[in-house]
């Protein structure tokens, strides 16, 4: 049984541009979470899917957007990025009452 | 602002030790969850703490949720090189499904 993985492991990026980040959420999860993470820092909460929609979204500007697929798969979208958008984003899933477990993130660099 | 303080921000141990970490929140938690991040990794889930009062045993670690619910505390006792890493804090509100990530204590182990 897989965990939650995610793709890539590593982005390089330039300001500007934009970017896509990927996640399969753990057998049997339905909620998917994205957080960012800068260095040193703890995890900062993105936005939640569940059932494909957007259910919360924390203090994160609307450049930051994202999808959930029917096979609760999900998607991180940033645009415009910035270079304080460096970080490490990480997703997390869990179903109703459990756990979240991490994958692995997606360490972005914008230059 | 910020929701979920923890302290202390680094605690430097000698092997053998124990080691305490506190986390607080402003408002009040239906939950909290205790997440282990070794450097260069990403957060794996420790335990989760729902009831008022409630404390959980995990081998060398102690977790207790405050009896108001917006305070919890992780006690390793006699630590170990193997606990080193960052032990983040999780509250989940009353409301809202958005998980509420603390700042984080660094664990130095000294051999």
């Amino acid at each position: 049984d897989a965990g939650v993985t995610q793709s890539p492991t590593h982005l390089i990026k330039t300001r500007g541009q934009q970017v896509t980040l990927r996640c399969s959420p753990k057998s049997g999860h339905d909620t998917v979470s994205w957080y960012q993470q800068a260095l040193g820092q703890g995890p900062q909460f993105i936005f939640q899917y569940y059932e494909e929609e957007e259910r919360q979204r924390g203090n994160f500007p609307d450049r930051f957007s994202g999808h959930q697929f029917p096979n609760y798969s999900s998607e991180l979208n940033v645009n415009a990025l910035l270079l304080g958008d460096s970080a490490l984003y990480l997703c997390a899933s869990r179903t109703l009452g459990l756990a979240q477990f991490f994958g692995p993130g997606t360490r972005l660099t914008v230059l | 602002g910020q929701q979920v303080m923890q302290i202390p921000q680094y605690q430097h141990v000698q092997e053998g030790e124990d080691f305490t970490t506190y986390c607080n929140s402003s408002t009040t938690l239906s939950n909290i969850q205790w997440y282990k991040q070794r450097p260069g990794g990403h957060p794996v889930f420790l335990i989760q703490l729902v009831k008022s009062g409630e404390v959980k045993k995990q081998k060398r670690l102690t977790f207790q949720f405050g009896e108001a619910k917006k305070n919890s505390s992780l006690h390793i006792t006699a630590t170990q090189t193997t606990d080193v890493g960052t032990y983040f804090c999780a509250g989940l509100r009353n409301t809202g499904n958005q998980f509420y990530f603390g700042t984080g204590t660094s664990l130095t182990v000294i051999p």
